[in-house]
């Protein structure tokens, strides 16, 4: 079945700066991956997601990328604030009504 | 914004209880999942639902569990005789599309 690896686990980034999560699938079938936010005590929140036939889709600050022939995929959040900081989760889902496969999450942290 | 909600937010049982979390997902949806996480760990997929019948589901879902959609609107996890292993956020999602799952806010459940 697929596995999602994520890092880091956690990462802490001043104010301003950039941040960048990467996940690895084992799935070639997998073709649809989403990333998820999780703030403290809430449910995953979906933020931005990417099809396999598309290599970058990008939303404000938030952008992702795939790279279906190393099959891993990032989270590039740039210009961070106080409020990006949470949990985010990858996941990533084969064709079909199939489940959401989870990274492990990373805890990100931006300091003011 | 539509959304899923869930009832109740927690939940505290006796081991052995019977216990059922409620689910409304996102009206004219019709992928329905739960998924479950333990305190600082991944989400784990629980068991899909399509078409009034289970799709898929995870070792995890043994006899214990069940879900039901009883009316056009609700849709329910049912452990039968709860462990304290089943301690945790339990969160429904609906899809109107297999892609994008959209979370609920979750039902914490404690078993003591």
């Amino acid at each position: 079945g697929e596995n999602v690896e994520q890092h880091p686990s956690t990462l802490s980034v001043q104010e301003g700066d950039s941040a960048v999560i990467k996940c690895t699938y084992s799935d070639s079938a997998s073709n649809y991956f989403p990333w998820y936010k999780q703030e403290l005590g809430k449910g995953p929140q979906l933020i931005i997601d990417i099809r396999s036939n598309v290599g970058e889709k990008k939303d404000q600050r938030i952008a992702v990328t795939l790279n279906k022939t190393a099959k891993h995929f990032s989270l590039h959040i740039t210009e961070t604030q106080p409020e990006d900081s949470a949990v985010y989760f990858c996941a990533a889902l084969r064709p079909g009504n199939t489940p959401l496969v989870f990274g492990k999450g990373t805890r990100l942290s931006v300091i003011a | 914004e539509p959304e899923v909600t869930q009832t109740p937010s927690h939940q505290v049982t006796q081991m052995g209880q019977e216990v059922i979390l409620r689910c409304v997902p996102i009206s004219n949806h019709l992928y329905f999942y739960w998924y479950r996480q333990i305190l600082g760990q991944k989400v784990e997929f629980l068991v899909s639902f399509y078409n009034n019948e289970i799709s898929e589901k995870s070792e995890i879902f043994d006899d214990q569990f069940s879900v039901e959609r009883p009316d056009g609107s609700n849709f329910t996890l049912k452990i039968r005789s709860t462990k304290l292993e089943d301690s945790a956020m339990y969160f429904c999602a609906s899809s109107g599309t297999v892609y994008e799952q959209y979370f609920g806010p979750g039902t914490r459940l404690t078993v003591t």
